[in-house]
């Protein structure tokens, strides 16, 4: 069966620090992978998808950026985080979209 | 881009009542989903609508997928406090390789 990985869990930085967010994904091949943001606990932001290894589409910019090194792999970073970075990011895979998405369990950041 | 109204925003209701969200677009959707998110976790699909005028249940749950293809809603039945969470709808376009979400519905209950 397939299943999802995201950590940490949670994470504390301070301003100016870097970032790494990592998922990755078991039992598919060639899933189409995202990353959302919700803040305050409402509305998930897209922030970045890929449909294939190096492919990323990014939705909103930011201080962010994403990377996709392996098929089943998908980093989240930063260079210098922002306080405005505080959040909840979460992680999905689909394949091509199709009976939706199944999401990770999240990372909740706050940036201090 | 496409977006999804999705109402109401908060709910506060007794243990035992019935409760109806729902989701409307200008665009047209091929797939209507539903999502719960409980806190602190993912989201976590609750029903998955393809056909315009499907109904489709799942335990106490019941979504329809609108027959003009634009809207859905979704219904609980004799709520109990382990509804409470954020209910999220999601539309799928034909080709799309990605969802657009509603902005989601707080459901609280009252013991």
């Amino acid at each position: 069966s397939q299943t999802i990985h995201q950590w940490p869990a949670t994470l504390v930085q301070p301003v100016g620090s870097p970032l790494s967010l990592e998922c990755t994904v078991e039992g598919t091949s060639n899933p189409n992978l995202y990353w959302y943001r919700q803040a305050a606990g409402r509305g998930l932001q897209l922030l970045f998808y890929s449909v294939g290894i190096g492919q990323i589409s990014s939705e909103v910019p930011q201080n962010l950026s994403a990377s996709r090194p392996q098929d089943r792999q998908f980093i989240l970073s930063s260079k210098k985080l922002l306080l405005s970075d505080s959040g909840f990011y979460l992680c999905a895979w689909s394949v091509r979209g199709i009976d939706g998405y199944t999401f990770g369990s999240g990372t909740r950041l706050t940036v201090v | 881009g496409q977006q999804l109204n999705q109402s109401p925003q908060s709910m506060f209701i007794q243990e035992g009542e019935d409760v109806s969200m729902n989701c409307t677009s200008s665009s047209i959707f091929n797939t209507w989903l539903w999502y719960k998110q409980d806190p602190g976790e993912g989201p976590v699909l609750l029903i998955a609508l393809y056909k315009a005028g499907e109904l489709t249940s799942n335990g106490r749950l019941t979504a329809q997928f609108g027959i003009t293809r634009k809207d859905s809603f979704l219904n609980i039945s004799a709520s109990i406090p382990s509804d409470v969470g954020i209910y999220f709808c999601a539309g799928l376009i034909q080709g799309a390789q990605k969802l657009v979400f509603g902005q989601g519905t707080r459901l609280t209950i009252n013991p």
